[in-house]
């Protein structure tokens, strides 16, 4: 079947830098995508990977690699309204998305 | 605002009710998607429409029943649901649905629950 594993539930200081991780196992791959939840909010698209490498966008960042089947999203400068739930979701080999249950992410001040 | 709207935002609905969720999006766009999102567990991706036409069904029990008149457009019917069925439902719009980077823009969802 296909799976994508991330952890439930992260917390981080005020100002620091967290990392959150995605792992993925589908049938084929097109793509990995970043999402962000506010609690009660619709998802926002965060990034988008389809090449193994790094790609960043101000204080987020995001990375993948398809050998290891691995992807992260790295925050910097952490901010309180960056507390809310990340999603990472991969697209198949039929064009769909498979999506993680999410990352919800707290922090402290 | 991502320039998809659902309306009601909140539903409450007995077993033997019918319902309608609306979505509506102002983007251009030749794809819309209906979601089911539970607490803790993944987005459940229900029904596909690309260019109107239904692409992608998903398992889903025929108690919800999707329409898409156009593609502005897109309603989720409900009727005899169960209490398991209530949910966030999200409705979700992109270019289309052939891949690339195109992605998706969500609505704010339609809190149900069915009692």
């Amino acid at each position: 079947g296909q799976n994508i594993d991330q952890p439930t539930e992260m917390t981080a200081t005020e100002g620091a830098i967290v990392q959150i991780n995605c792992t993925y196992q589908t049938s084929g791959f097109n793509g990995l995508f970043w999402y962000q939840q506010h609690a009660g909010e619709a998802p926002t698209f965060l990034s988008y990977n389809v090449l193994d490498g790094l790609e960043e966008k101000g204080r987020f960042s995001s990375f993948l690699s398809r050998s290891k089947g691995y992807s992260y999203l790295l925050l910097k400068e952490l901010q309180m309204k960056d507390s809310a739930s990340y999603l990472c979701a991969v697209r198949d080999s039929n064009y769909q998305l498979i999506w993680g249950a999410g990352t919800k992410l707290i922090i402290k001040p | 605002e991502t320039g998809v709207t659902q309306t009601p935002r909140h539903l409450v609905m007995g077993m033997t009710n019918k319902k309608s969720l609306k979505c509506e999006q102002h983007l251009g766009h030749n794809a819309m998607y209906w979601y089911k999102q539970s607490a803790k567990k993944p987005l459940e991706l229900m029904f596909v429409y690309n260019f109107k036409e239904q692409t992608e069904n998903n398992s889903v029990p025929s108690r919800f029943s999707p329409e898409c008149p156009n593609s502005s457009h897109l309603f989720l019917h409900l009727h005899t649901l169960q209490p398991e069925d209530s949910a966030l439902y999200l409705c979700a719009s992109s270019q289309d649905d052939s891949g690339g980077s195109y992605e998706q823009y969500f609505g704010p969802g339609t809190r149900l629950t069915v009692t």
